[in-house]
């Protein structure tokens, strides 16, 4: 099965910084990925799908780029509500793992 | 409006079984790919299983030959029967699905909480 390796696994920011997090996947999957949110006690909220395509609702300071084998999410400038935890998926046809999960605290 | 609602899951002894239940409205199962994706207690988020509209199913290695999905069109129902169940299987079980044709879960049940234990 197609690994997802995320990084880092934490990071501290402060309101109004640029975050880049990423995802290196274990083989090369064109633009199969998307980005999720999630808060505590919710289920994941779509952010990006097709790697760089914005979820309809979704602020624009969320981006997605990459193809192939490595993506990045970038938030251009961190609002509060945008403190969570965040996940990469992979949509191979036989697997659809996700990252390991990138947790954005407040510095 | 898209709705995903989980249902069946409880208090399960080790080696025992379950079936977990995602009713959905607004759109058609068996039309759509489904997925079940499940969460640990504190942990990150897992793929467990999906559904092709065409029928094919996949499964992740640490539930397969122990779990399977299936759909029941009548009552536009998703389904996970999970058998031999371990304490490692303890998770929030999610039902997802995507409504257009590309790479993303754009709609999520609540999930529904398995625990397994003795």
């Amino acid at each position: 099965a197609i690994q997802l390796t995320q990084s880092p696994s934490s990071l501290s920011a402060s309101v109004g910084d640029r975050v880049t997090i990423t995802c290196r996947a274990s083989q090369g999957i064109s633009s199969a990925l998307a980005w999720y949110q999630q808060k505590p006690g919710k289920p994941p909220k779509l952010l990006i799908y097709d790697a760089s395509s914005l979820e309809s609702g979704v602020p624009s300071r969320f981006s997605g780029s990459g193809s192939g084998t490595d993506f990045a999410l970038t938030i251009s400038s961190l609002q509060p509500e945008d403190f969570a935890t965040y996940y990469c998926q992979q949509f191979d046809t036989f697997s659809n793992t996700f990252g390991g999960g990138t947790k954005v605290e407040i510095k | 409006e898209v709705q995903l609602v989980e249902s069946g899951g409880g208090l399960i002894q080790p080696g025992g079984s379950l079936r977990l239940s995602c009713a959905a409205s607004g759109f058609t199962v068996s039309s759509n790919y489904m997925s079940w994706v499940r969460q640990a207690p504190g942990g990150g988020l897992e793929w467990v299983s999906h559904i092709y509209s065409g029928g094919a199913t996949y499964y992740a290695d640490s539930v397969r030959d122990r779990f399977t999905i299936s759909r029941d069109n009548s009552q536009n129902t998703l389904y996970l029967q999970m058998n031999s169940l371990r304490a490692d299987d303890t998770a929030v079980y999610y039902c997802a699905t995507n409504t257009y044709d590309d790479y993303g879960l754009d709609y999520w049940g609540q999930g529904t909480l398995v625990t397994v234990s003795s």
